[in-house]
Order: C-alpha cells, then sequence, then structure tokens
C-alpha cells in the first residue's frame, strides 16, 4: 500500500537555526498538509497546500513557517528560526481530493527538539 | 468553534474485554467523523469514518455510528486484543468551508493479556 514518508524522524537543532522538515506524499495525491503535535496535547493542523499554493493555513502558522513542492515529488516544511516552543512531532499527510469525506494518509512524523 | 472532546485516558481493559471510547463533537453544519489510530512509534492510520448522520463506520471488529442527535461518535469493539493497544484520536473534517482534519486529544488504551 502506498505510504507518505518522512525524513528525518528525529531532528535536533539548536533555537534559532533554520530546519526544513521533509515528506514524500501518496504519488497521485494532490493535497498537502503538515500537522503538529506537541508532547501531551492535540494534534493541531498548520496548513494545507494544493496547486502548488497555500489554501488553508492555522493561526500557528506565522511568518516563521513556509511550505514548498520543490519538485514533483517532495514537500517540504521550513521553520526560518526555531524556537523552543516549535518541539512537537510534525506529521506530514496528502489525499486524493480536498472532499472532507476522503480520508487523510499521514506519514510517521518527525520528532523536532529545540535545544 | 468547532472540536472534538475524547474520554480521559488511558484505558486498561483486559483480552476478549468489551471497549468503548467516547467522542462528542461540537461543529457548524454535518462534518465527516473518523477514527485515527496511532501504534507505538508509528503515524497516524485511518481506522474508519462516516460522512453523515446515520453512518456506521468499521474496519478490523471497531465501529462507530454517527449520531448526529447526540453529536457523538463513539468507539466501540467487542472482544480487544493485545494488539490494539495504540493511542486513538477521533477527529472531525469538512465545516466551515475547510477540509482540515479537527482532532480530540486522543484516548491510550492498554490490553493486558
Amino acid at each position: 500500500e502506498p505510504e507518505v514518508t518522512q525524513t528525518p524522524s528525529h531532528q535536533v537543532t539548536q533555537m534559532g537555526q533554520e530546519v526544513i522538515l521533509r515528506c514524500v506524499p501518496i504519488s497521485n495525491h494532490l493535497y498537502f498538509y503538515w500537522y503538529r503535535q506537541i508532547l501531551g496535547q492535540k494534534v493541531e493542523f498548520l496548513v494545507s497546500f494544493y496547486n502548488n499554493e497555500i489554501s488553508e493555513k492555522s493561526e500557528i502558522f506565522d511568518d516563521q513557517f513556509s511550505v514548498e513542492r520543490p519538485d514533483g515529488s517532495n514537500f517540504t516544511l521550513k521553520i526560518r528560526s526555531t524556537k523552543l516552543e516549535d518541539s512537537a512531532m510534525y506529521f506530514c499527510a496528502s489525499s486524493a481530493t480536498a472532499f472532507s469525506n476522503q480520508p487523510q494518509h499521514f506519514g510517521d512524523g518527525t520528532r523536532l527538539s529545540i535545544l | 468553534g468547532n472540536s472534538v472532546t475524547q474520554m480521559e485516558g488511558p484505558v486498561t481493559l483486559s483480552e476478549e474485554a468489551f471497549l468503548t471510547i467516547n467522542c462528542t463533537y461540537t461543529a457548524t453544519g454535518y462534518p465527516s467523523l473518523f477514527w485515527y489510530v496511532q501504534y507505538p512509534g508509528e503515524g497516524l492510520q485511518l481506522l474508519l469514518k462516516a460522512t453523515k448522520a446515520d453512518d456506521k463506520g468499521s474496519n478490523k471488529g471497531f465501529e462507530a455510528t454517527y449520531r448526529k442527535e447526540t453529536t457523538s461518535f463513539h468507539l466501540e469493539k467487542g472482544s480487544v486484543q493485545v494488539s490494539d493497544s495504540a493511542v486513538y484520536f477521533c477527529a472531525l473534517s469538512g465545516v466551515d468551508s475547510s477540509y482540515k482534519l479537527i482532532f480530540g486529544s486522543g484516548t491510550r488504551l492498554l490490553v493486558r493479556p
């Protein structure tokens, strides 16, 4: 069964540094998402992406965050200047359509630790 | 605002026991409802879904019925196995012209042999 893959599985970064989290969505999917889960808290939506542009973003997704689809397979989340509170598990997801009854398929996540 | 509330965990059961994990939601309009499961060290996997009132989603012996009148989507399984030990997330989508998933806080299930 096709999978969403995320790399790295764990990223440790000094506060203030830039970090890029990478995702390879399922190949025929067109809609891409990032979510995060701070330890002990809910999984929260960050951003959705379609047709090479952001279709929706949350209040969390401020100017420090950006997303990109640099080629036909990768989907990246960049945090420009990391803060301690960015420490979380980041999940990438993809779906074939944006209809609410269509499931989003998730990767295994990247655990980001900011020191 | 739109939200999902799940029962607090952990839920600890013996193998072959009956499982219920409660989930209620608050939403404008008519969302689609989902249960996702997260096994240790893995990502979120779709377990089942229901897209309209009175629909029943089912998979791997798990069931949940979309109850509009009580705004609930409780997860049930008749006989749990040790391999069902995981964190279960209830979620909704499709409200306010948005397709993002809104998750509950998750319920950890531990099944003992």
